[in-house]
Formats: structure tokens, C-alpha cells, sequence
């Protein structure tokens, strides 16, 4: 199976820059995803890593290191509405379908 | 094009009733995922389903769990006699038809909360 950790909360003020680490184990690692879940909604897709780099989609950037099994997400230029949890996952090569959660993250944006 | 949609959005029994949990793919979509989040946990895997097919059910507890994907009509995920401990927001996803790529398109709908007194 797989352990994916990332920090259970984390905050930071309108306008900074927040990063949200996530590390994994798994055999046959098949792609990495970051997902946003605002309270109560569903998880909306944000990133999908499955080369080592850097990823840049607006604000939003993800990174990923196989050899370390690890990935970060980053958030730049905060806003009020990216208070939310952010949602680490990983698929394998077996299962490439199922998507294996972190606990997520929740990030909380103060004025 | 609407996203994926649940229903009931909550829902409360009591233990030992049965509960049915409604998904309706986004069109064009066949393939649709069932998963269960735990308070203070992540999203767990629990069935991946096809049209009229149960592709991988290794995520379900093996008793009072099951689901269906008809050839026509929504995704269902029934829970019987239920216990307080299936307390829970329960995410149905769906994704389109292309093999070998079905993680990457997974659009999820906003859950169904169950609460079980």
C-alpha cells in the first residue's frame, strides 16, 4: 500500500506564499495529484505530477522529486478564498485508477 | 455540461436502517469510483465501477457494503444495518472512457454526508 504524509494545518497571510510539503511510499509509482477541498465541497483537481520538476499553473505550482518521494505544492499570492484543505494522492502502477489520499492539509489565510 | 452529482447531500438513519447513496457521472463518463472520508482521515479508495461492472471492490468492507453501476440510471452505493461507525462523507467520482488514464480525469461530486444515531 502507501503512506503519504503531509502537515495536518498551516497558515499564512493574504499575499504570502505558503508551501505544502507531501511525502509518499509506494511501490510502482505511477503519478502524484494535489487536489483543492473547500469545506463541505467536492475535491476539485488542481495538479498532476509524473516527471521530476516543477509544474507552474497560474499561482499554483507543483514539485516533484521521485527519488525522494516527494512532492510540494505552492501557493503564491495568497487570497482569502484559498483557505481550504489541500489534498495529496498518489496512484501506482498496479491500480493506476485508485487514488490513495494523504489526510490533507488545511490551510487557513488570514486578513 | 453538469459535474458529477450526489444525492441524498446528508442524510441521517439509525442504526441498523439502510442507506442509499445516489451517483449520477458526468456525461460521457463511464467509469465511476466510489470513496468514503473519515473525519480527521483522507479519502478512502472503495469500488471502481464500470457499466454493469464491478471492477475492483478491494476498498469495501467485505459485509453490509455493496454497489451497483446499472445500464441505465445512477451509481448506488447501499449500506445495510448501519452503525455508527459508517459515519461518514462518502465522494462518488466519475471519469471518461479512456483506459490507462482513468486517475488522471477523476471529477469528483460534493459527497454525500451520512450520519448514523
Amino acid at each position: 500500500g502507501q503512506n503519504i504524509d503531509q502537515p495536518t494545518e498551516m497558515t499564512a497571510t493574504e499575499g504570502a506564499i505558503v508551501q505544502i510539503n507531501c511525502t509518499y511510499q509506494t511501490s510502482g509509482f505511477n503519478g502524484l495529484f494535489w487536489y483543492q477541498q473547500h469545506a463541505g465541497e467536492a475535491p476539485t483537481f488542481l495538479s498532476y505530477n509524473v516527471l521530476d520538476g516543477l509544474e507552474e499553473k497560474g499561482r499554483f505550482s507543483s514539485f516533484l522529486s521521485r527519488s525522494k518521494g516527494y512532492s510540494y505544492l505552492l501557493l503564491k499570492e495568497l487570497q482569502m478564498k484559498d483557505s481550504a484543505s489541500y489534498l495529496c494522492a498518489v496512484t501506482d502502477f498496479s491500480n493506476d485508477y485508485k487514488l490513495s489520499f494523504g489526510a490533507g492539509t488545511t490551510v487557513t489565510v488570514r486578513a | 455540461n453538469a459535474g458529477v452529482m450526489q444525492n441524498p447531500r446528508h442524510l441521517v438513519r439509525r442504526r441498523g436502517q439502510e442507506a442509499r447513496l445516489r451517483c449520477s457521472p458526468m456525461k460521457g463518463h463511464s467509469h465511476v469510483y466510489w470513496y468514503r472520508q473519515l473525519p480527521e482521515e483522507g479519502l478512502k479508495f472503495m469500488v471502481y465501477l464500470q457499466k454493469e461492472n464491478i471492477i475492483d471492490e478491494s476498498g469495501m468492507p467485505k459485509e453490509r457494503f455493496s454497489a451497483e453501476f446499472p445500464k441505465e440510471g445512477p451509481s448506488i452505493l447501499r449500506i445495510q444495518q448501519v452503525v455508527r461507525g459508517d459515519s461518514a462523507a462518502y465522494f462518488c467520482a466519475s471519469s471518461p472512457p479512456v483506459p490507462g488514464t482513468a486517475s488522471h480525469e477523476q471529477y469528483f461530486g460534493p459527497g454525500t454526508r451520512l450520519t448514523v444515531t
